[in-house]
């Protein structure tokens, strides 16, 4: 069976500062995994994603993920915050490399302080 | 291109009335998604299309949910009677396989639904 584990509900930093939020998955299968932003009352935007290649993902607005297969993890980090961040993230994984359903984590909603 | 398209953003309805939701996939898609988000679950998959066939029914909640795709760029979700306790965001969500097709599924803005 497959899920995903959002380590933290909420996490806080200061504009400027490293982001870090984490994700740990459970996968019958070589995983597909994503990171999706949800601004409030915003549909879900994709951030990056894993599929069995390059370990170091890179996403949009600076965002970028690593697939540690050892530690079954996939977090999700940025160098430096900026205020536009603050969303809620979700840390989905898929059945099966090409396959349709989604498993998401419970998410992580992310504040910056200015 | 326009992206995922849903409508009506708000309904706030009585319970027992019927509610219908509406979403146009992105032109070319050809899996069509139903999600549903609440406080509680998370978000959740309700149900999904391939060609305009229903593939994956599990996720509907029960015999009061019902999903239509009578073409490859319309779909419905409808709830009838509408309780409380289906107050949520129902998303849509569409994708492709084929040249630069993938996993991704891109999602729609939502319906925030309330059951009065």
């Amino acid at each position: 069976a497959q899920s995903v584990t959002q380590l933290d509900s909420h996490v806080s930093v200061s504009e400027g500062t490293p982001v870090l939020l984490r994700c740990n998955y459970s996968s019958s299968y070589s995983p597909s995994l994503f990171w999706y932003v949800q601004h409030p009352n915003k549909g879900l935007q994709l951030l990056l994603k894993y599929t069995s290649a390059a370990t170091l993902v890179k996403g949009i607005n600076g965002f970028e993920a690593e697939f540690k297969k050892s530690e079954t993890s996939f977090h999700l980090t940025k160098p430096s915050a900026h205020m536009s961040d603050a969303a809620e993230y979700f840390c989905v994984v898929s059945d099966q490399t090409g396959a349709n359903n989604l498993f998401f984590g419970t998410g992580t909603r992310l504040t910056v302080i200015p | 291109d326009a992206g995922v398209i849903q409508s009506p953003r708000h309904e706030v309805t009585e319970m027992g009335q019927e509610v219908t939701l509406r979403c146009k996939p992105i032109s070319g898609h050809d899996y069509l998604f139903w999600y549903r988000q609440t406080m509680m679950r998370g978000l959740e998959l309700l149900i999904y299309f391939n060609n305009n066939v229903p593939i994956d029914d599990s996720g509907m909640p029960e015999d009061r949910f019902s999903a239509k795709m009578p073409n490859a760029s319309f779909s419905t979700l409808k709830i009838q009677p509408s309780e409380p306790r289906d107050s949520a965001v129902y998303f849509c969500a569409s994708k492709t396989w084929g040249q630069g097709g993938s996993e991704t599924q891109y999602f729609g803005p939502g319906t925030r639904l309330l059951v009065l």
